[in-house]
Order: structure tokens, then sequence, then C-alpha cells
């Protein structure tokens, strides 16, 4: 299996710009995960998805900020407009979910985000 | 809601030693999970080992050990005949078992292994 699968690893951008970050989980997975790691506030999640579905996306900074999940096999996050305090390494991770039972979270290789 | 705390942000050992790493959280949940994950300087976030709270037996994965004092709230890493290799940020983390199993982390150990 390929793992967890996220583009662009890294991307910089001017403030302003709109920013879109991709992420293929492990197939057969039903959970999805955007965390954020910042050395101010550490590792923290953003939003997470459940068959497709946003569960909890109380992490979510603002509403500059958005994340879908169109299908089982891909998500994004978006940022428009970026601003220089995004700056951060965001990671996608994926587990299998099934009432009661941990499913172990597969980390993807995080983007680093830089916004000038 | 759940809180995860390491109050060691950085820690240096000599290969071959013997190193914990410290870590408590608070929970009012009665099943949960504990966890603690590698990130070494690619970057990735790699799982080294995983307690379940309802188990009293501690968990180990080789040369990696936990001592999980649930009375305590504390859940340390102890790893044995350090090498090279394992010198990373360690984090700490929790989840509970029903709902979200969204993972809560700590802030952070830098562990330094000297040859």
């Amino acid at each position: 299996d390929a793992g967890v699968i996220q583009s662009p690893r890294h991307e910089v951008t001017e403030m302003g710009q709109e920013v879109t970050l991709r992420c293929k989980p492990i197939s057969g997975h039903n959970s999805l995960f955007w965390y954020r790691q910042t050395m101010m506030r550490g590792l923290e999640l953003l939003i997470y998805f459940n068959n497709n579905v946003p569960i909890d996306d109380s992490g979510m900074p603002e509403d500059r900020f958005s994340a879908k999940m169109p299908n089982a096999s891909f998500s994004t996050l978006k940022i428009q407009p970026s601003e220089p305090r995004d700056s951060a390494v965001y990671f996608c991770a994926s587990s299998f979910y099934s009432g009661g039972k941990l499913g172990e979270q597969y980390f993807g290789p995080g983007t680093r985000l830089t916004v000038t | 809601a759940q809180t995860v705390t390491q109050s060691q942000p950085e820690m240096s050992v000599q290969e071959a030693e013997t190193v914990t790493l410290s870590c408590t959280y608070d929970t009012s949940e009665n099943n949960y999970y504990l966890f603690w994950y590698k990130q070494p300087p690619s970057r990735q976030m790699i799982l080294v080992i995983r307690q379940e709270a309802y188990k009293q037996q501690n968990a180990t994965e080789n040369r990696f050990s936990v001592n999980f004092q649930k009375a305590a709230k504390s859940f340390s890493l102890k790893i044995s005949d350090s090498q090279l290799g394992d010198t990373a940020m360690y984090f700490c983390a929790s989840t509970k078992i029903q709902g979200a199993q969204k993972l809560v982390f700590g802030q952070g150990t830098r562990l330094t292994i000297n040859p």
C-alpha cells in the first residue's frame, strides 16, 4: 500500500492567494483527519471526516479555511485568502473506524506551507 | 476535554543509555487510548507504541515500553539501549474510544542521542 498521499509536499505562496492542499487516504479507510503543526501551537486537529461527512470542524481557525471530501479517496483543504500566520505543516491522516474499536491513524508526509 | 502535557522540551543521552520521556494527561473518559509518536527530521509521524486504558499491563514494543499509571494519569515512555536513529521529536497523544477518535497531542520532547 502506498500509504497516505499528500500533495504538494511544499508550497510557497504570497499573502492573499488561494492555497489548496490535497490528500488521498489509504484505500479502505473511512475516517480522514487534517492536522496542523506550528511551533507556537504544536499539533492540532483542524477537521475530521467519517464516511466522507465532516464530523467535527471545531478546529478550523476561521472562515478562510474550508475542507471537502467529495469521495472516499480524496480530500482537500483550502485556504482563501492565505495569510503569513497560516504558514505551517499540514498533515492528513486516515484510519478505519468501526464503532468502539480503535482505528490506528496513519499519517501522510505533510505539506509544508509558507505564506510570504 | 482531553489535554496532554509533556514537561520536558528537550532531552539528551548517550548512545546505548536508557531514557524516559514523561507525559501526563487529563480526560473525563473512562475508556481511551494513549500513544507515543515519533517525528524524525523527515517530518513523518510514526506510531511507536500504544496503550489501551482498560488494560493494566504496560505495552512494550522491542526497546520501547511504557509506564502507565492510570490513577495518576501518567504515561511515560522508556527507550532502552538507545540508538542514534532514535533522535527525533516524541509526541504523547490520547484519544477516546467512543465517538470522535481525534488525537490530542502534547507539546513534544526533542530527544537527541549522542554517539
